[in-house]
């Protein structure tokens, strides 16, 4: 089925410990994004991406880096994990950054840091 | 300052009730786009409906309706008979544009609503 798919579904890292997240689009969306949710903090973005080869900033950017070598990918990384960045990681496409057009959101990954 | 607030946190509601999640937004822009997401239990984010800032019939998805005001700048989601199923997390979110290439969803912090039986 076409979509956004997200590797791995749920992780438990210790503190310091690195890992990539990974995001993988099959319609061609030039624009991604990755977001965490907590509680009561609603979706904030981390990263996001208009197009192979760019990222930029988003509104928590601080102790994650990311990457879009290929138009259909785009990775999460944290060099050395926080307990503060347990949470659920979302990743998210777009055709157009046109105020028309929605997300298609990639199931989560739950991501616990001890 | 918030530029999407969902003023209530959480909601119960009894079963086959209408429901209005609040919803406003801050933007000085002419040209935006509002969205609902729904989010069960099980953690998927769900699209429900969509309005146009300059749509001036009010959206309508199946038992979805978004209660756009835009002088208000509200754009409250209304469920008509509530379903047990509708239980969930339910998000507002707005979009600007389109003159900025690097527009971006902008997210409430969500409303959680209960439906009892």
């Amino acid at each position: 089925n076409a979509g956004v798919t997200q590797t791995p579904k749920f992780r438990v890292l210790k503190t310091g410990q690195s890992m990539t997240l990974l995001c993988a689009q099959d319609m061609n969306h030039e624009y991604m994004y990755w977001y965490r949710q907590d509680p009561g903090m609603g979706l904030r973005l981390i990263h996001y991406s208009v197009g192979e080869g760019t990222t930029a900033k988003g509104e928590v950017p601080d102790g994650y880096n990311v990457s879009r070598l290929k138009k259909q990918n785009f990775l999460l990384g944290l060099e050395s994990a926080a307990p503060s960045q347990t949470s659920v990681y979302f990743c998210a496409s777009s055709y157009s950054p046109g105020m028309a057009y929605g997300y298609t959101f990639g199931s989560g990954t739950r991501l616990t840091v001890v | 300052a918030q530029k999407i607030t969902q003023t209530q946190p959480g909601m119960f509601v009894q079963e086959k009730e209408a429901v209005t999640l609040d919803c406003t937004y801050d933007t000085s822009d002419q040209s935006y786009g509002l969205f609902w997401y729904k989010q069960p239990s099980s953690g998927e984010m769900i699209f429900l409906i969509y309005q146009g800032s300059y749509d001036e019939q009010n959206a309508t998805e199946g038992r979805y309706s978004l209660n756009f005001q835009k002088a208000r700048k509200s754009a409250n989601l209304v469920i008509s008979a509530s379903q047990l199923g509708d239980s969930a997390m339910y998000f507002c979110a707005m979009r600007e544009g389109p003159g900025n290439r690097d527009d971006k969803i902008i997210f409430g912090k969500g409303t959680r609503l209960h439906i009892l039986p």
